[in-house]
């Protein structure tokens, strides 16, 4: 069974600049979080889709937004990017919703230079 | 405010021998918590979870033990080994308001596992 899988591996944009982060969570999996790793720093809630609904939000700034698709699949959009918004953006998945055994993608590794 | 955090950055061991990686929450509320595993560039592993109706949890060569009176967890590993080389979180939720879906993870201690 394929695990959580994020694309791209590796995204490097510029200051002011779109990114935008993708995931597919397990099959049969409906919700979707997303978290933010800073170099050194623990893993920050974001945000946390179920049922193509946004259901909960970290405190991060309006520019970070996202959408979850009907297959289950989700987006985070970071509009504006500033130099601090690099970092490790990790998506995981559950059955249903609440973060229970959420499993992990491996993340995609953000750079604004 | 929510905060869960640990008391030591880092740990080294021997392997074969036991180790304890402790964690401090502030939320009183919390209900619900889980020690994650991340080995370099890779996403966060689920290791174990525990609920605030016990005080103790055993898997697989691990043990989570939970005292809700100090708001403290630790894990313990059994029989150290170098794979279990990684960064350990502890993450704490409260399934109700509107913290429901959102993890609180503490900071991370670095556990070295010298052969």
């Amino acid at each position: 069974e394929a695990g959580v899988t994020q694309s791209p591996t590796h995204l490097i944009k510029t200051r002011g600049q779109q990114a935008t982060l993708r995931c597919s969570p397990i099959s049969g999996h409906t919700s979707v979080y997303w978290y933010q790793q800073a170099l050194g720093l623990g893993l920050q809630f974001l945000l946390w889709y179920d049922e193509g609904e946004e259901r909960n939000r970290g405190n991060f700034p309006p520019r970070f937004s996202g959408r979850q698709f009907p297959n289950y699949s989700s987006e985070l959009n970071v509009n504006a990017l500033e130099l601090e918004d690099s970092a490790l953006y990790l998506c995981a998945s559950s059955l249903g919703a609440g973060i229970a055994e959420a499993f992990f993608g491996q993340g995609t590794r953000l750079t604004v230079v | 405010g929510e905060s869960v955090g640990l008391h030591l950055p880092t740990l080294s061991v021997q392997e074969g021998d036991n180790s304890i990686i402790n964690c401090a929450y502030s939320n009183s509320a919390s209900d619900y918590f889980i020690w994650y595993k991340q080995e370099s560039g890779k996403g966060p592993q689920f290791i174990i979870d525990i609920r605030s109706n016990m005080d103790k949890r055993q898997g697989q060569r691990v043990t989570v033990l939970l005292n809700k009176t100090v708001k403290h967890l630790s894990l313990q590993i059994a029989a150290t080994q170098p794979g279990d080389s990684a960064v350990y979180f502890c993450a704490e939720n409260n399934a109700g308001g509107t913290s429901y879906g959102k993890l609180t993870f503490g900071q991370g201690t670095i556990l070295t596992v010298h052969p």
